[in-house]
């Protein structure tokens, strides 16, 4: 298994209130991506990075922030949770995206809550 | 605009017999194709993928096929365990240095497979 941890992996949270999610990997790989995965959707693209400090949106990037000062580690931030942000977030690495390869490897996922 | 579609929610089999899982798909710039298999409480796991140069891929029980005229792939498993019961989804990305390995998923199908 790819070394990948998410924390927390269970958080219950108030309306308004800011979160931070943590996505750690030991791979030193350059790419992560944060999902969301909601029944009926699948899985949609939240944010990713492409290298550190370096960011973009994915296709359900409204509400959400994200921060990638080391290679480690990516931060997934919604910056005042609403109860439409209730769901499981999944952080994936990729050691090689761009060149037709792609594949992703997933964390365990956090399950968030928001009352 | 759904990109990837698993018309099918849920698949029943027997075991031992073939589960035919299937993936629509509607953007001509994807090249690269995946399914992941998805156990409740836990992150997708790769199973098996296939460049768009390709028409079939194999891995053990699995196979891939794809049909790139008809926009469309499936997934096989011969022959079906009851350890295959799971969330099964498609992904799709779009080749070249700018999509950064960018995943589109399909909505999953919930395979059961009975003993």
């Amino acid at each position: 298994d790819a070394g990948i941890t998410q924390s927390p992996r269970h958080k219950v949270t108030e309306t308004g209130t800011p979160v931070t999610l943590r996505c750690h990997q030991t791979e030193n790989h350059r790419y992560m991506y944060w999902y969301r995965q909601d029944p009926g959707h699948g899985l949609r693209l939240i944010h990713y990075s492409y290298g550190v400090k370096d960011t973009d949106k994915g296709e359900v990037s409204d509400g959400y922030s994200v921060s990638r000062s080391k290679t480690e580690d990516f931060l997934l931030t919604l910056e005042s949770a609403t109860s439409s942000q209730t769901s499981v977030y999944f952080c994936a690495i990729s050691p090689l995206p761009g060149q037709g390869q792609g594949t992703q490897y997933f964390g365990p996922g956090t399950r968030l809550l928001v009352l | 605009d759904q990109q990837v579609k698993q018309n099918s929610p849920s698949l029943s089999v027997q075991e031992g017999r073939i589960s035919i899982l299937n993936c629509d798909y509607t953007n001509s710039m994807f090249d690269y194709f995946l399914w992941y298999k998805k156990y409740p409480a836990e992150g997708p796991t790769f199973l098996i993928s296939i460049s768009s140069i390709k028409d079939k891929n194999e891995d053990g029980r699995f196979t891939v096929f794809l049909n790139k005229s008809a926009k469309h792939l499936s997934l096989h498993i011969v022959p079906s365990q009851p350890g295959d019961s799971a969330v099964y989804f498609c992904a799709a990305s779009e080749g070249g240095g700018t999509s950064y390995g960018k995943l589109t998923f399909g909505q999953g199908t919930i395979l059961t497979v009975h003993p």
